[in-house]
């Protein structure tokens, strides 16, 4: 079964706007990450935050994680119609362990 | 940077015959490797665990027979889908370990398998 959950399922913004995505997990975990994938590419990394954290920033990116809700959010700040993409919120239960995907979500950006 | 190179990156295959698809890892040695299923507009699927010098070990409803893992160097794993068949068609996956720590993961760019 799936652990991570992401809402919305699509999401389509304007250029230069915000876009927040969120994901819901099920067990406790160790890290979360989240993913980029351009249309029948590979997987991208974008950022890791670590079940002791509550939020990062790395550039335009944005994550939070609320543990007691399990539960995480992706921000993309003014956002490009390069943004486009499906984006993966990952679970993993410790180090070496296997990464469990959520379901996605797919993020259109507008020109 | 670390880099995990597919090959091929896309195959068409005819039904009933077997086909491998590789995963390197360039300028990194992984002792461990994953292989993941995606079926278009869905998540990535876990399919197996590759471990270097060892069996990979499957996930739930996965046929070990049907998808063979071999990771017989640090730097390469392979995935044999044996007498293929159209539901097979998929878009493949691998990633590899590239720190002790074990969370950094980089992946490859994927294989298109087309059965038909």
């Amino acid at each position: 079964s799936q652990q991570g959950e992401e809402d919305p399922q699509a999401l389509s913004i304007q250029e230069g706007e915000n876009a927040t995505m969120n994901c819901s997990y099920k067990t406790s975990i160790n890290n979360l990450q989240w993913y980029r994938q351009n249309s029948g590419r590979g997987l991208v990394h974008l950022i890791l935050i670590r079940s002791n954290e509550r939020e990062k920033h790395s550039g335009r990116l944005r994550v939070t994680l609320d543990t007691s809700k399990k539960s995480s959010s992706l921000l993309i700040t003014a956002s490009r119609a390069a943004d486009t993409a499906s984006y993966f919120c990952a679970t993993d239960t410790g180090a070496n362990s296997k990464l469990t995907f959520g379901k996605g979500i797919t993020l259109s950006v507008r020109p | 940077g670390a880099v995990v190179s597919q090959h091929p990156s896309r195959v068409i295959c005819k039904s009933g015959t077997s086909v491998k698809i590789e995963c390197r890892s360039l300028d990194f040695q992984a002792t461990t490797m994953f292989w993941y299923r995606q079926f278009p507009k869905q998540s990535l699927m876990l399919m197996a665990t590759s471990n270097e010098g060892s069996k990979a070990t499957y996930e739930q409803g996965v046929e070990k027979d049907k998808f063979l893992i071999n990771h017989a160097s640090l730097t390469l794993s392979t995935l044999t889908v044996t007498s293929a068949h159209p539901e097979d068609s998929s878009f493949y996956i691998c990633s590899a370990i590239f720190d002790t720590s074990g969370n950094t993961i980089y992946f490859g760019e994927g294989s298109w398998l087309t059965v038909v």
